[in-house]
């Protein structure tokens, strides 16, 4: 089946850092990724769209500046959180999708806390 | 407004029982209902519905959609305790193919 590696699981670190993460499909190239970001008890929300070699999408209320997406390859999305401060502690979430007719793939998340 | 809504939020049954969760949708341009189960980590993914009526099954979980009343059910028989999981419901539009989830429902199986 269809595998998607986050990495790194858990990131600690201070305020003020940037911190990558990365989102990898290992079995099949992925036209499209995702980012979600889940708040404790809450569901996941889609943060941007990746494509490969263009833009990434951002939601409403997702600053682009601040959670930067490098989609360099068809395996492989970076998510860039800049700056990074306590309130962006969070668990975030890529996905992956083959092609359109099929259901997108998740990694294992990133916990990110910021102290 | 791309919705849906999951009932109930959290359910505790006991092992062997048999249970019953539902998915109500509103998108414009209907094209997939998808179940998800998440334990501590991210989701990993149940089923795909795309067509009314037709019942899928993996196990003991079975899901089944009904366009016409725009729900969905995603049943677990003889439950295990290794079926507690928050089990999230979501759709997508025939103009794009994002997900839009549901709350969850929270599962808890005690022994």
């Amino acid at each position: 089946g269809a595998v998607v590696s986050q990495h790194p699981s858990r990131v600690i670190c201070k305020s003020g850092t940037s911190v990558k993460i990365e989102c990898r499909s290992l079995d099949f190239q992925a036209t499209t990724m995702f980012w979600y970001r889940q708040f404790p008890k809450k569901s996941l929300m889609l943060m941007a769209t990746s494509n490969e070699g263009s833009k990434a999408t951002y939601e409403q209320g997702v600053e682009k500046d601040k959670f930067l997406i490098n989609h360099a390859s068809l395996t492989l999305s970076t998510l860039t959180v800049t700056s990074a401060h306590p309130e962006d502690s969070s668990f975030y979430i890529c996905s992956a999708l083959r092609t359109r007719d099929q259901p997108q793939h998740f990694g294992d998340g990133t916990r990110l806390s910021i102290l | 407004e791309d919705k849906v809504v999951q009932s109930p939020l959290s359910l505790v049954v006991h092992e062997g029982d048999t249970v019953t969760l539902n998915c109500s949708y509103e998108v414009t341009n209907f094209r997939s209902l998808l179940w998800y189960k998440q334990e501590k980590k991210a989701p990993t993914f149940l089923f795909m519905l795309t067509s009314s009526g037709i019942e899928k099954k993996s196990g003991r979980l079975s899901s089944i959609l009904d366009k016409k009343e725009l729900f969905s059910i995603l049943n677990i028989t003889a439950t295990q305790t290794g079926d507690s999981a928050v089990y999230l419901c979501a759709d997508t539009g025939a103009g794009s193919y994002q997900l839009t989830f549901g709350k969850g429902t929270k599962l808890s199986v005690i022994p």
